[in-house]
């Protein structure tokens, strides 16, 4: 079975800061990693995801994200934050045709 | 190309009463999932299923939920009697067959007074 840790429950951050969200897994399985992101009183949208070739992928609004096998990581991270980023993020593994999700963390923008 | 649809976005109950959601996947998506998101955690898969056929159902409570997708296409899931524990956000999600993404509608938010 697979696990998902997301260290932080909530991460406050100034606007233009830089931000690190952090992701562990486990799983006893080869799996896919994911990261969504969800805006207030919206659904679930795919922001990055990880399948296979390049540990670094990318998103379209500046997010980043590496795997890393050997610490069985996954964090999420953005070198400059905007007011429009505030949101909600969710780590996502899956493994053997499982999605499993992380408690989420809370991103906070203050000006 | 049109999204996972859901309704009602909203529903308030009282417990004990029945209530029912509606999903409509993206087309030519056999794969449909049933996941409860309660506040301020993660979404919790209830249940899968590929085409009409149930895939997972071990994390349904099958004594109050049940779900059902008949022609493959649409389904429907129910809470029959509701507690106050089931309020949460309902997300449906589709993909392809073994495809590793699934794209999420925008939820049911139920409460349950």
């Amino acid at each position: 079975a697979q696990s998902v840790t997301q260290l932080d429950s909530q991460v406050p951050v100034f606007e233009e800061a830089p931000v690190e969200l952090r992701c562990n897994y486990s799983s006893s399985v080869s799996v896919y990693l994911f990261w969504y992101v969800q805006y207030p009183n919206q659904g679930l949208q795919l922001l990055l995801k990880y399948l296979s070739g390049s540990t670094l992928v990318e998103s379209i609004n500046g997010f980043e994200a590496e795997f890393n096998k050997s610490q069985t990581s996954f964090h999420l991270r953005k070198p400059s934050v905007h007011i429009s980023d505030t949101a909600e993020y969710f780590c996502a593994v899956m493994g053997a045709q499982k999605l499993v999700f992380g408690q989420g963390t809370r991103l906070t923008i203050n000006p | 190309e049109a999204g996972v649809a859901q309704s009602p976005r909203y529903k308030i109950i009282e417990k004990r009463q029945s209530v029912a959601f509606w999903c409509n996947p993206i087309s030519g998506h056999a794969t449909l999932y049933w996941y409860q998101q309660i506040l301020g955690q993660g979404p919790k898969l209830l249940i899968q299923f590929q085409n009409n056929g149930v895939v997972d159902d071990s994390q349904l409570p099958k004594d109050r939920f049940s779900a059902e997708r008949l022609k493959g296409v649409d389904s429907t899931l129910k809470i029959q009697p509701a507690k106050l524990e089931d309020s949460a956000v309902y997300l449906c999600a589709s993909s392809i067959p073994q495809g590793p993404r699934q794209y999420f509608g925008p939820g049911t938010r139920l409460t349950v007074l």
